[in-house]
């Protein structure tokens, strides 16, 4: 069972344009969520989080938006730019109690920016 | 960025022998966690630890067993490996929710 699921497995966009990255989760005592972003050949690298007490988080050319009603994220990227281009993992996670920092991962979503 | 080896970085072996793969940490995080990538499947957690000697299962965990003696070492062993092993594995750590990934180690079981 998925719970966190990234339907769209390749995102192409031209450079200068706006890159929207989805991802939905099923479970809803997911209260925090991240994005990551993988080069190949290296570890996963921290991109953005944000709380299920806010809708939005904002960082640089990055921005992240939460619909609890939908269950629903996005990353935004704007403008994109050809070193963009990477895979991209939406995680989530339920804080508090015996969590232990435990993360939930989607499928990943390869991003390629076209010069 | 947290100082985080992993080793080896890529490994070749024969189904049936035991491989261990070794996560090190110089940041003294509490929380360390294997992962395996897989087509399709993104990232799954294999095997966590939230101090010395304190791990539990993740949702991939049969077939591994880990151990961590030290805050720095987080060790993951294939007991006996087996061709669906053959994967990337990755190891991260954590202070809270922001958990920061090795390079990872591509292992591939022949």
């Amino acid at each position: 069972d998925q719970q966190v699921k990234q339907n769209s497995p390749s995102l192409s966009v031209q450079e200068g344009r706006i890159s929207i990255l989805n991802c939905d989760y099923t479970n809803s005592m997911f209260d925090y969520f991240l994005w990551y972003k993988k080069y190949p050949a290296e570890g996963p690298t921290f991109l953005i989080s944000i709380s299920s007490i806010k809708d939005k988080n904002e960082d640089g050319r990055f921005t992240v938006f939460l619909n609890k009603s939908a269950k629903h994220l996005s990353l935004h990227i704007v403008p994109s730019q050809p070193g963009d281009s990477a895979v991209y993992f939406c995680a989530a996670s339920a804080r508090g109690g015996t969590s232990y920092g435990k993360l939930t991962f989607g499928q990943g979503t390869i991003l390629t920016v076209h010069p | 960025d947290a100082g985080i080896t992993q080793s080896p970085r890529h490994k070749v072996t024969e189904t049936g022998t035991p491989v261990t793969l070794r996560c090190h940490q110089t940041e003294n995080h509490r929380y360390m966690y294997w992962y395996r990538q897989d087509p399709g499947h993104g990232l799954r957690l294999i095997h966590y630890s939230y101090g010395v000697k304190d791990t539990d299962k993740g949702e991939v965990s049969d077939g591994y067993s880990v151990s961590r003696s030290k805050t720095e070492d987080f060790l993951l062993t294939l007991e006996s490996a087996t061709s669906s092993q053959t994967s990337v594995y990755f190891c991260a750590t954590a202070i809270t929710y922001e958990q920061y990934f090795g390079p990872g180690t591509r292992l591939t079981v022949t």
